[in-house]
């Protein structure tokens, strides 16, 4: 069965960086894109872009354009975000969730990573 | 961006009762493709969200009857024809027409 299993809690710094991973199994890694999604505490979700799986090109919605970087490694099935020069308001659960070209939208998601910044 | 309102904010319903939740975009989720891609998910306490309804009113194998979608152009609505203990948690509708995606606010169904 598809799963995205996202690695664990992150607590940080602020400045510092964190890199999280999403791990894909159940179907072929490079043909579906994968989306980031950000869920501030007691917020709701905002989508911060996707990775096109067999390019590996990038797409960062406008807030996310400056210190986001969604990167692959293909060969691991493995999706990453590396969120660099940390502030408080990147506090936050992130989530990867998988494109469905058929539905032409988020089909599975994976359980989240809870990211805390505080000095 | 696209606003994406959603109302209620909470709903509090016994079990058995229906659910009516609206959404409404601040433009026309109709595509170029004549598709109109307005989705629904449910967040259960604790969980990342799952997948409910795609393109207004399609739904996800997975998903029981008792839910349905409706509406068009800039207002939707989610159905629960009889609630079940397992329907709780925040519903949140999200657009994927217009970059970039959006989400409304959430809707919170409590069980009675």
């Amino acid at each position: 069965q598809i799963q995205l299993v996202q690695s664990g809690p992150e607590l940080k710094k602020p400045g510092e960086s964190v890199k999280i991973s999403c791990k894909a199994s159940g179907y072929t890694f490079t043909d579906y894109a994968m989306n980031w999604v950000k869920q501030a505490p007691g917020n709701g979700l905002k989508w911060m872009g996707w990775i096109n799986t067999q390019t590996g090109k990038p797409t960062y919605a406008d807030d996310f354009k400056q210190r986001f970087v969604f990167s692959l490694e293909t060969s691991a099935s493995t999706a990453y975000l590396q969120i660099n020069n940390l502030n408080i308001e990147d506090t936050a659960t992130y989530f990867c969730t998988k494109w469905d070209y058929y539905s032409e939208g988020f089909d599975y998601w994976g359980q989240g990573v809870m990211v805390t910044v505080s000095s | 961006d696209v606003v994406m309102t959603q109302t209620p904010v909470s709903l509090s319903l016994a079990i058995g009762q229906p659910a009516s939740i609206s959404c409404k975009s601040s433009q026309s989720l109709l595509g170029t493709s004549g598709k109109t891609f307005l989705n629904w998910i449910l967040q259960r306490p604790g969980q990342s969200p799952k997948r409910l309804i795609y393109q207004v009113s399609k739904l996800y194998s997975e998903v029981p009857d008792r839910f349905s979608g409706s509406g068009s152009e800039t207002e939707f609505t989610l159905k629960i024809s009889r609630v079940e203990a397992e329907d709780l948690g925040v519903y949140y509708c999200w657009q994927g027409t217009h970059f970039p995606f959006t989400f409304g606010s959430g809707t919170k169904l409590e069980i009675k």
